[in-house]
Parts: structure tokens; sequence; C-alpha cells
């Protein structure tokens, strides 16, 4: 299994900022996720983030709305950029290890006013 | 493109029944099917990871049930508690990332 971390565990932000939430592992791991989980709706993928390389997107996500970075093994930020209300959303990263279970970090909700 | 589907959306029953929640899946070319259980406004707990080559899964009160040819699984929770109220997911893997279901909604009443 992995111990997954998450900050801010929420936040209320202004039309037209941008917000980055980080992610911390308690293990090396080569593939990092992040999900958006819209209100009353299921997970979204967002993106794929491997370590040493650019994040790979999903349709409808784009780099310059959500950059990710992965600085090491451990670790990954998402920055939601310019945000509108449409933005409002939990964001979750997640985490695949041994034999293809994902684990997943607590969220943060984001509120976009 | 793999759709999931989870029946019912939501479900309430009494304390100590026992249930079963369904999900369904359009494309049998999956790796695994993993259940999670997520709490209002929280994150996404996982419960049982089935392999593509597994039939079922036993952890205490939960028991997951895969019948990949069918493209079917079900969870079921032995005698109920108001502490399994929350949502479950299904989630299968494929050549894909991660597809999730929307999720059933259960409510145990005490």
């Amino acid at each position: 299994s992995a111990v997954i971390s998450q900050k801010p565990s929420r936040d209320i932000c202004q039309r037209g900022t941008s917000l980055t939430i980080q992610c911390q592992v308690d293990s090396q791991v080569t593939m990092m996720f992040w999900y958006r989980q819209q209100p009353g709706q299921s997970l979204t993928l967002i993106a794929t983030a491997n370590q040493g390389s650019e994040a790979t997107y999903e349709s409808g996500f784009v780099i310059d709305k959500f950059p990710i970075s992965r600085p090491n093994l451990t670790f990954s930020t998402l920055t939601v950029s310019n945000m509108s209300p449409e933005d409002s959303s939990i964001y979750l990263c997640s985490v695949e290890v041994g034999t293809g279970a994902q684990y997943f970090g607590p969220g943060t909700r984001l509120t976009v006013l | 493109k793999q759709e999931v589907t989870q029946i019912p959306a939501a479900l309430s029953v009494p304390e100590g029944e026992n249930l079963v929640l369904n999900c369904s899946f359009t494309d049998s070319a999956i790796y695994n099917l993993q259940w999670f259980r997520q709490d209002p406004g929280k994150g996404l707990t996982s419960l049982l990871l089935i392999q593509s080559s597994q039939r079922e899964q036993t952890s205490g009160r939960l028991n997951a049930s895969l019948d990949k040819s069918s493209g079917r699984s079900t969870l079921y929770i032995a005698a109920s508690q108001p502490g399994d109220s929350a949502t479950y997911l299904c989630a299968v893997q494929g050549n894909t990332p991660l597809v999730f279901g929307k999720g059933t909604r259960l409510s145990v009443i005490a």
C-alpha cells in the first residue's frame, strides 16, 4: 500500500487566480495520477505524471490550464491556472503500486468564487 | 471506449442487513477491477482489488466477485453497520487508465 498526503486540504480562491496542490507519497513510485471530481460526479483523470518526463494529459485537459511537476519519485504538484467557478472540484492524486492497485490521497476541495 | 455502470445509484438499508452492490463494464479486456469507498468530501479508500485472473476477493465483511466474460462485478457487504454509510465506487483498469463508475451511495440506518 501507499500513504499519500495532499496540501492544501481545501481552499477558497478568487476567479482568475492560480492554486498549486502538492502530493507527497511515503514511498518511491513510478506513476502518479491527478484526478478531478466535480460536484456529484465520479472521478475524471486529468493527467499521468512520470518522473523525468512531461505529463500525459487526457482529452479535454491541457498543460496551460493544469501544469504538473514531478521533480522526484515521491512528490508531484498540480496547478489549476486562471481559475473560474467551473474549476470548483475535489482534486485527488493517486499512485499505482505492486499488483496494479491504486491508492488515493485525501483530496483538495477547491471552491472558486 | 470503456464504460462502467453502477446499480443502484443509491441504497438505504436497516442495520444488520446483507447487501449487494453491482458494477458492470462494457469492455471485458481488463487487467483488474478495484472497489473503493468514499466518505463525503473525502478521498478514496481502496477496499478490494481483483485481478482479471481471479474470481473473488474477501476482506472482513466484504466480498467482491468478478465475472470478466460477462462484464460484471458485485460487492457483497455482510451484516451492514451505520459506519458502512458512504459512496462505493468501482473502477476498471485496462489498456486505458482507471475508468470509474458513478458510484452507489449507501445509507445504513441504525
